[in-house]
Formats: C-alpha cells, sequence, structure tokens
C-alpha cells in the first residue's frame, strides 16, 4: 500500500489567515497529485491538482508540489469560516490501474 | 450532486453476516473505485474495476469482493463482516483509468454489531 501522510491536526486559523497543509508521499513513480474537500458527514470534494513541480493557483488556493522531497502542500489564503473541513492529500500511482492512495487528512477549523 | 449513486444510505449488521453494496456511477464511466472510510481516517483504496474486471486492488482480504455489470453500476460484498468492518463505504467512478477526476457518491455507512 502506498504511504501518504498528512501534518497532524486538527489546525486552527482565525478568518482571513493563511491556512498551510502539508502531505508527504513514499511512492517515487507517483505522477499525479490532488487535495479533497471533505466536510463532515459528506463525500470527498475534488479542489485541487497537480502534476508538475512547482505551484498552482486557483483563487484563494494555491498547490506546491515537490517531487524531489516527495512533498505536497496545500495553502488558503484569506480563509473563511465555510473552509471548515477535513482536508485529504492523495496521489494516483502510475500502476495499472492508476488507483488513488489517500492520507488520512487534516481537519481545518477556521474560526470567525 | 456528482450523479454517483449508493445504496444504501445506512446499514446495521451483526458479526458473521454478509453485505452487499451497490453504487451506480455516472453515465458513461467505465472506471469505478470502492473506498473504506473509517471515522476519523482517509479513505482506504479496497478495489477498482475497469470495463467489469478487476484491475487494482489494496490490502484488504479476500472476503471483500467486488463486481461490475455491463451498465458499469457496482456491487461491493464483504463476507464475515466484523466490528473494524464498521466504516463508510465510498465509491467513485470516472470516465477511464487514465482520468483523474473521480466523482465520489455519498457512500454508505456500515455499522457492524
Amino acid at each position: 500500500q502506498k504511504e501518504v501522510e498528512q501534518n497532524s491536526g486538527p489546525l486552527s486559523v482565525p478568518e482571513g489567515a493563511i491556512a498551510s497543509l502539508n502531505c508527504t508521499y513514499s511512492d517515487r513513480v507517483s505522477q499525479s497529485f490532488f487535495w479533497y474537500r471533505q466536510y463532515s458527514g459528506k463525500s470527498p470534494e475534488l479542489i485541487m491538482s497537480i502534476y508538475s513541480n512547482g505551484d498552482k493557483e486557483d483563487g484563494r488556493f494555491t498547490a506546491q508540489l515537490n517531487k524531489a522531497s516527495q512533498y505536497v502542500s496545500l495553502l488558503i489564503r484569506d480563509s473563511q469560516p465555510s473552509d471548515s473541513a477535513t482536508y485529504l492529500c492523495a496521489v494516483k500511482t502510475r500502476e495499472i490501474g492508476n488507483q488513488f492512495y489517500f492520507g488520512t487528512g487534516t481537519s481545518l477549523t477556521v474560526i470567525p | 450532486e456528482t450523479g454517483v449513486t449508493q445504496s444504501p444510505t445506512h446499514l446495521i449488521k451483526t458479526r458473521g453476516q454478509q453485505v452487499t453494496l451497490r453504487c451506480s456511477s455516472q453515465s458513461g464511466h467505465n472506471t469505478v473505485s470502492w473506498y473504506q472510510q473509517a471515522l476519523g481516517q482517509g479513505p482506504q483504496f479496497i478495489f477498482q474495476y475497469y470495463r467489469e474486471e478487476e484491475n487494482g486492488r489494496g490490502n484488504f482480504p479476500p472476503r471483500f469482493s467486488g463486481l461490475q455489470f455491463p451498465n458499469y453500476s457496482s456491487e461491493l460484498n464483504v463476507n464475515a463482516l466484523e466490528l473494524d468492518d464498521s466504516a463508510l463505504y465510498l465509491c467513485a467512478s470516472r470516465p477511464a483509468a487514465r482520468t483523474d477526476t473521480q466523482y465520489f457518491g455519498p457512500g454508505t455507512r456500515l455499522t457492524v454489531l
């Protein structure tokens, strides 16, 4: 089983602050990287994907990937109470079937 | 809504019983993955089906089995239920195995007593 690890939570930030979520993965042949958001009692929803080293920005979200360090992060700028959720890091492998492996998630609470 | 449906929504079983969970994929999606998500954990990959064939499996025992039908709907079967099988079971479909965007169903909450 591929290992995907996320920084331990829970994480609390005040409204308007930057939330930083981190993830490391063990499989050097992982090819694609994803951040999902999961609200309590709901299923995961994709918020960001990243494939190349560097930064990728989408609105208030920025994903950062460093394949040499096997590290991917998500920054949420101007955090809002509606961002309060569990954030899941996922990697997709090059194996036959291209399966996804998820981390344990980091719970984020944005305090108004 | 993602267009992926699962049934039932909730289920209570006792140890040793068998259970079948169902997933209806988005139209045209030939790849479906099943995940187990225990409370406070991330989804754990169980297995994946592509065009009715299993083409990937995570670290789950053989008592977890599945099927995918010609219309690409699928089933997850679990035999000899154990207490640790209590979890949210999620299915996710995508148009092809090589695509990156998978669409999750709402999940089935299984409780084993």
